[in-house]
């Protein structure tokens, strides 16, 4: 049974600054590995999507980055801003979507 | 274990077909439940917001009248693909928010496991 796992659970910086967030998940045989930003009530906004066969993906200031042998994906965010701060989920889809549990980054002014 | 049930999790039907999809909170009430879509190698797109006794706000996109959603409950939202085409086929996925305090300290977003549609 596929499990993913986020990490940190909560995560609080400084603005201006680099950050990582890591999901982490049990079963390497998946199709694709999404990132997602959540905001309080709303619903997803996909971020960006790394196919199985692909290492790595950036779009602007995000770069995601997919190890699938050991089954690992980071999120990187370069010169964090109030602005991001949000709710982070990882979700790996193979049969069904699997979400992590988030995590909730604060980027202070 | 699984707090938000989606029913069935594959159906297979004839084109010109319409498909009904339940999203079920199993131990919270949610008055915000959410429907996303999924295209092959695509990443997930929201497609509507479903609040309960009010009508659904669909993404710039979505026909409204293609698919037809229904929060009659607080535990129950449904998803109606009408007249279903094959390009119609894809992985839908509901959510459902549960209020602060109730499974967590602030509002938290449960995803059910999807429900896979092939039309033929």
């Amino acid at each position: 049974k596929q499990e993913v796992t986020q990490i940190p659970a909560a995560l609080s910086v400084p603005e201006g600054e680099n950050l990582v967030l890591n999901c982490s998940f049990t079963d390497s045989a998946i199709y694709n590995l999404q990132w997602f930003r959540q905001d309080p009530g709303k619903g997803l906004t996909s971020l960006l999507l790394i196919q199985s066969s692909q290492r790595e993906q950036t779009s602007g200031r995000l770069n995601a980055s997919l190890d699938k042998s050991s089954g690992r994906s980071t999120l990187y965010i370069a010169a964090s801003q109030p602005g991001d701060s949000a709710t982070y989920l990882c979700a790996v889809l193979l049969n069904d979507m699997r979400f992590g549990a988030g995590t909730r980054l604060t980027v202070k002014p | 274990g699984a707090v938000v049930s989606q029913h069935p999790s594959r159906v297979i039907c004839k084109s010109g077909t319409s498909v009904k999809i339940e999203c079920r909170s199993l131990d919270f009430q949610a008055t915000t439940m959410f429907w996303y879509r999924q295209f092959p190698k695509k990443s997930l797109m929201l497609m509507a917001t479903s609040n309960e006794g009010s009508k659904a706000t669909y993404e710039q996109g979505v026909e409204k009248d293609k698919f037809l959603i229904n929060h009659a409950s607080l535990t129950l939202s449904t998803l109606t693909v009408t007249s279903a085409h094959p390009e119609d086929s894809s992985f839908y996925i509901c959510s459902a928010i549960s209020p602060p305090g109730v499974k967590a300290s602030t509002d938290t977003q449960y995803f059910g496991p999807g429900t896979r549609l092939t039309v033929l």
